[in-house]
């Protein structure tokens, strides 16, 4: 059982280029989410997606796009990287009930943008 | 500024010590969650607080959730090397599934 597995795990970008990190979890769970992690920062929330066929915004998403592409994947996409986006990614999957409860994190995906 | 605020933001500790960590947030909460990540790994879930005035314990770890259900502690009794790292409260927001985080508290121990 893989559980929630974010893909690539380190990646170096230079000013103006774009990505997507893939996250995908096999734990049937309705809703997913995508941070970020800073030092002394804690987690930002960036987007969610509640269950399939919808996202919203979290506490910073701009400069980030995402797709729920189906229950399993979510992805979040730079379109044109800066420097302030330098930081630890970590896609997140929760819920086959009424409420989030229990979040399970991937290993994360480490972004330096240069 | 983050919603939840957590103090303090590191702690040093000689083993066998107790330690406590606060989570404060500006508005109720309606679930309370508390999370570890060790250095440059995801996070593990520790325990869930939904009611004004509960508290649950698993070890040596031991977390409260107030009446007002706006602060939460986490106390550590007799600490561990094993106990270090960085601890987080999180929060989802009732009626959605908005789920933000505090800014954590790293800790060492001493062995």
């Amino acid at each position: 059982n893989a559980g929630v597995t974010q893909t690539p795990k380190f990646q170096v970008l230079k000013t103006g280029q774009s990505m997507t990190l893939q996250c995908a979890q096999d734990m049937n769970h309705n809703s997913m989410y995508w941070y970020r992690q800073d030092p002394g920062m804690g987690l930002r929330l960036i987007y969610y997606s509640a269950s399939e066929g919808t996202t919203d915004k979290g506490e910073v998403p701009n400069g980030y796009n995402v797709s729920r592409l189906n229950k399993r994947e979510f992805s979040l996409r730079l379109e044109s990287a800066a420097p302030s986006q330098t930081s630890v990614y970590f896609c997140a999957s929760s819920g086959t009930g009424g409420y989030p409860g229990e979040l399970f994190f991937g290993e994360g995906s480490r972004l330096t943008v240069l | 500024s983050q919603e939840l605020e957590q103090s303090p933001q590191s702690l040093i500790v000689q083993e066998g010590k107790n330690l406590t960590i606060n989570c404060t947030s500006s508005k109720t909460l309606y679930g309370l969650y508390w999370y570890k990540q060790k250095y440059g790994e995801g996070l593990i879930f520790l325990m869930m607080l939904q009611k004004g005035g509960e508290e649950k314990s698993h070890e040596k770890i031991t977390a409260k959730l107030d009446e007002k259900k706006q602060q939460s502690s986490l106390h550590i009794t007799a600490s561990q090397p094993s106990h270090a790292g960085i601890y987080l409260c999180g929060a989802d927001k009732a009626g959605t599934y908005k789920y933000i985080f505090g800014t954590g508290t790293r800790l060492k121990v001493l062995a």
